[in-house]
């Protein structure tokens, strides 16, 4: 069965602290996405990336850096933490050439 | 500006019935469409994929419609079970050539009543 693993499902930090947002996946997959959920917006792509080392921008990367230093693992950080980064982080991964895209079960992030 | 719109307003409907969600997008040429379940505190879920060149897919219970010139996707689930109250995502590609990455529709809660 796929799996897409985010390590922590509810994290509060504080302004201005650096976050790290983890994720694993075992399906071997190429790409790798970034998404955040919020209320009344869906979801908004942040990072993607299609190949270890390799980032692009998503729809609102601003606040945001990326790691992929392995093929599974994709890192999402938050340099300096800001009230209006509070949200659903969820983690994804797909083959090459788009179809299925299989989410972790996310990561509810508030910063106070 | 590349648009998505999903029935905003929840659906409530009985047990038994057909559910039918809307998906309407402009400014798109989508390669696919794909539909997600998406249940409280959770990550989305596929359930359907539906290429530009396919009318309609079926998959047990569900049946996506996908008209490029109205560009509207319909998805249909029958016999409606309490089981199947969750939120549902459409979501288009980028078009051709843009990685598989996708634009999302905000949802469309379902509720299905005993």
């Amino acid at each position: 069965d796929v799996k897409v693993t985010q390590s922590s499902r509810y994290l509060v930090k504080r302004t201005g602290e650096k976050v790290f947002l983890e994720c694993v996946q075992d399906m071997d997959h190429e790409n790798m996405f970034w998404y955040r959920q919020d209320p009344g917006l869906g979801l908004r792509l942040i990072y993607f990336s299609y190949d270890v080392k390799m980032k692009e921008k998503g729809d609102i990367p601003e606040g945001y850096s990326v790691s992929r230093e392995k093929k599974e693992r994709f890192s999402l950080i938050l340099e300096s933490a800001s009230t209006n980064q509070t949200s659903m982080y969820l983690c994804a991964s797909s083959r090459p050439g788009g179809n299925t895209i299989y989410f972790g079960e996310g990561s509810w992030l508030t910063v106070v | 500006s590349q648009k998505i719109e999903q029935n905003s307003e929840a659906l409530n409907i009985q047990e038994g019935k057909t559910a039918t969600l809307t998906c309407n997008y402009t400014n798109y040429s989508p390669a696919y469409l794909q539909w997600y379940r998406q249940d409280p505190g959770r990550g989305p879920v596929f359930l359907l994929l539906i290429r530009e060149n396919e009318k309609e897919k079926r998959k047990e219970r569900l049946k996506v419609t996908f008209d490029t010139t109205l560009k509207q996707s319909l998805f249909h689930i029958t016999a409606s079970q309490p089981a199947d109250s969750a939120t549902y995502l459409c979501a288009l590609d980028k078009g051709h050539n843009q990685g598989g990455k996708l634009i999302f529709g905000q949802g469309t809660e379902l509720s299905v009543k005993p």
